[in-house]
């Protein structure tokens, strides 16, 4: 089956320190992108990747980092900068226009 | 002023009934418009795109673009309890890649049994 696999499904973070979430396709898109949601708000770009070894800031880069070293791969790590990390982490890929995601991440501060 | 605007609801509508739901944008460059659907702590599932002034339809659901008016909505005919979720509207800048991709913050729609 191809599509795009997102773990854990689930995280908690302590404050203070860094988590990485992961990302993996197999649809064999160049483009890929790590989005947040917070409740009641739309999608907010983090970053974005369109090839291998490339990537981008988004809108709300700061407190993240991301590393693009495969195309099947795009972690996105939320450092311990990120100060309000609670939120629904969502990773997406596409051809031409078309954005589809993953299952998604969501990510708890304890 | 945000760039992509939707009615955040919640919409409810009666089953078997067309559900209406709205959203205009800011970029008059933008030139794809996307319907993505959202169940309760899920990810976002691509329904419709539209890229051309007019309808486009796919089963139960129509998708109309006025770039005049800068106007995109999603019909969703019969109705069905399953339809229940959040709709987000998604606009690409002129540029045209996903990268451009604006997200409204979605319209919570109910269908009533």
């Amino acid at each position: 089956d191809g599509g795009i696999t997102q773990s854990p499904k689930y995280l908690f973070r302590k404050e203070g320190q860094n988590v990485t979430l992961s990302c993996e396709q197999n649809l064999n898109h160049d483009a890929m992108y790590w989005y947040r949601q917070d409740p009641g708000q739309g999608l907010r770009l983090i970053y974005y990747s369109q090839i291998v070894n490339d990537f981008q800031k988004g809108d709300i880069a700061e407190g993240y980092s991301v590393s693009r070293e495969k195309k099947e791969s795009f972690p996105l790590t939320v450092t311990s900068a990120q100060k309000n990390p609670t939120a629904f982490y969502l990773c997406a890929s596409s051809v031409d226009r078309e954005a589809f995601f993953g299952q998604g991440t969501r990510l708890t501060v304890v | 002023q945000k760039e992509v605007e939707q009615n955040s609801g919640p919409l409810s509508v009666p089953e078997g009934a067309i559900a209406s739901l709205n959203c205009t944008y800011s970029d008059r460059g933008s030139q794809s418009f996307f319907w993505y659907r959202q169940y309760s702590g899920k990810s976002p599932e691509l329904i419709m795109s539209i890229y051309s002034n007019g309808d486009k339809e796919d089963g139960r659901f129509t998708a109309q673009l006025n770039k005049a008016s800068q106007y995109v909505s999603l019909l969703i005919r019969d109705s069905q309890p399953s339809d229940s979720a959040t709709y987000l509207c998604a606009v690409n800048g002129a540029k045209g890649s996903a990268r451009q991709l604006t997200f409204g913050s979605g319209t919570q729609l109910t269908v009533l049994p």
